[in-house]
């Protein structure tokens, strides 16, 4: 997954703590996308943005917060975990022009106890 | 229903055999994205559509806009071609945000 670098790979978070899920790019893509994938389901999107400063929500954001401060990075926050926020999440680019191909990062898998 | 439908949910092959797995979706797009999602769950692109035809490889992909379909064939199927395949669609009217159908897993036995 070069130029997606997504942290950590692996966590185990027990109810009612909070962590956030880092994502960083060298690729200067505009748009960054945060998913979870429960088992059996698709990509489902929590949050995305098109641009530094820029963030909006997705299909699931509830439980969640980011932000976008600078085109490399775009990290999700958790506040207060809960046993539904149990699966493997993904961010991902999209240049938004040329190629317009979607890189995703490597997936952190979050169990929440 | 969901807005991308794929078929079949799981398709098991033998090695050599052509592969056909389809994606239909309600929706008006402006792009389809073919990716694939390895046994250990990497998600690499394979094609972006927004009409005709593209190839990769042993890999092709088609789209018709009119018929709201699209299919990915694999020629020659390996055992390594064995993952999971997904379909994921932009909207015309929400043009950053994708939807995604819920995958298609393929095994190819030698």
């Amino acid at each position: 997954n070069a130029g997606v670098t997504q942290t950590p790979k692996f966590r185990i978070l027990k109810i009612g703590q909070s962590m956030t899920l880092q994502c960083t790019q060298d690729m200067n893509h505009n748009y960054m996308y945060w998913y979870r994938q429960d088992p059996g389901m698709g990509l489902k999107l929590i949050y995305y943005s098109v641009g530094a400063g820029i963030t909006d929500k997705g299909e699931v954001p509830n439980g969640y917060n980011v932000s976008r401060s600078t085109t490399e990075d775009f990290p999700l926050r958790l506040e207060l975990a809960a046993p539904s926020q149990t699966s493997v999440y993904f961010c991902a680019l999209r240049s938004g022009s040329g190629a317009n191909v979607l890189t995703f990062g490597a997936g952190s898998r979050l169990t929440v106890l | 229903k969901n807005e991308v439908e794929q078929s079949p949910q799981n398709l098991t092959a033998q090695e050599g055999e052509f592969i056909t797995i389809n994606c239909s979706y309600s929706v008006g797009i402006s792009a389809l994205h073919w990716l694939q999602q390895h046994p250990g769950g990497g998600i690499v692109s394979l094609f972006m559509l927004s009409s005709g035809k593209k190839k990769h490889g042993r890999l092709i992909a088609t789209i018709n806009i009119q018929e709201k379909h699209s299919s990915l064939h694999i020629t020659a199927s390996h055992p390594r071609d064995s993952a999971v395949y997904i379909c994921a669609v932009r909207r015309e009217t929400s043009g950053s945000r994708l939807t995604f159908g819920e995958g298609t897993q393929l095994t190819v036995n030698p």
